[in-house]
């Protein structure tokens, strides 16, 4: 079955300071996979997503992430975390199977401290 | 202003009462979903739809219901059946790979 796992529950970063969050999925074919951001009780935002081609890819708000499929790994990354980045991380492969359904990590809560 | 509006952006009801969520969309886009949020659990597919007059369930159906009678519109109803619905509920459109999503609807069971 697909599966999504985010190790860290939260997360606290420095303002200025460089930040990664983890992503591990298992799914048989090859991944399609997002980030998305969410604010307290609002929807969620696309951050970026991998396809196909080139395994970095940028995303906004200065965000990337690598996909390294001898890792089953999709992590996010950003050089300097703004406080404005603190939030919660989700992580998803899309299951072409089902719909496109989109399977979630459990998510990173994080916080950014000046 | 294309988008997802989900109403109410609050919703309490009692225990035993049905209660319906509603998702419209501008976008023209063919498939919907409901996703359930609960702490520390992420998103969860609770139905989907890839046309109208045709929906299919998702991991966690039980206790709900939808209809797709509207392109645009995919309401969610939760029954009495549901044991634990109190979350944060979320509809997404999809357009080819990517999901698109409303702001959410909080349910409170009382």
């Amino acid at each position: 079955a697909q599966s999504v796992t985010q190790p860290d529950i939260h997360i606290t970063v420095s303002e200025g300071a460089s930040l990664e969050l983890r992503c591990n999925y298992s799914y048989g074919a090859t991944p399609y996979l997002f980030w998305y951001v969410q604010s307290p009780g609002q929807g969620l935002q696309l951050l970026l997503k991998y396809f196909s081609g080139d395994t970095l890819v940028q995303g906004i708000k200065g965000f990337e992430a690598e996909f390294k499929r001898s890792q089953s790994s999709f992590n996010l990354r950003k050089p300097s975390v703004h406080w404005s980045d603190a939030a919660e991380y989700f992580c998803a492969v899309g299951v072409m199977e089902y719909g496109n359904k989109l399977v979630f990590g459990a998510g990173t809560i994080l916080r950014v401290k000046s | 202003d294309g988008g997802i509006t989900q109403s109410p952006k609050y919703l309490f009801r009692k225990e035993g009462q049905n209660v319906t969520l509603s998702c419209e969309q501008n976008l023209n886009h063919d498939a919907m979903y409901w996703y359930r949020q609960d702490p520390g659990q992420g998103l969860r597919l609770i139905y989907y739809s890839q046309i109208v007059n045709d929906f299919q369930k998702g991991d966690i159906a039980e206790g709900y219901s939808v209809s797709r009678e509207k392109k645009e519109s995919f309401p969610l109803t939760v029954t009495s059946a549901q044991k634990n619905p109190t979350a944060f509920y979320l509809c997404a459109t999809r357009f080819y790979n990517e999901q698109f999503f409303g702001p959410g609807t909080r349910l409170t069971v009382l």
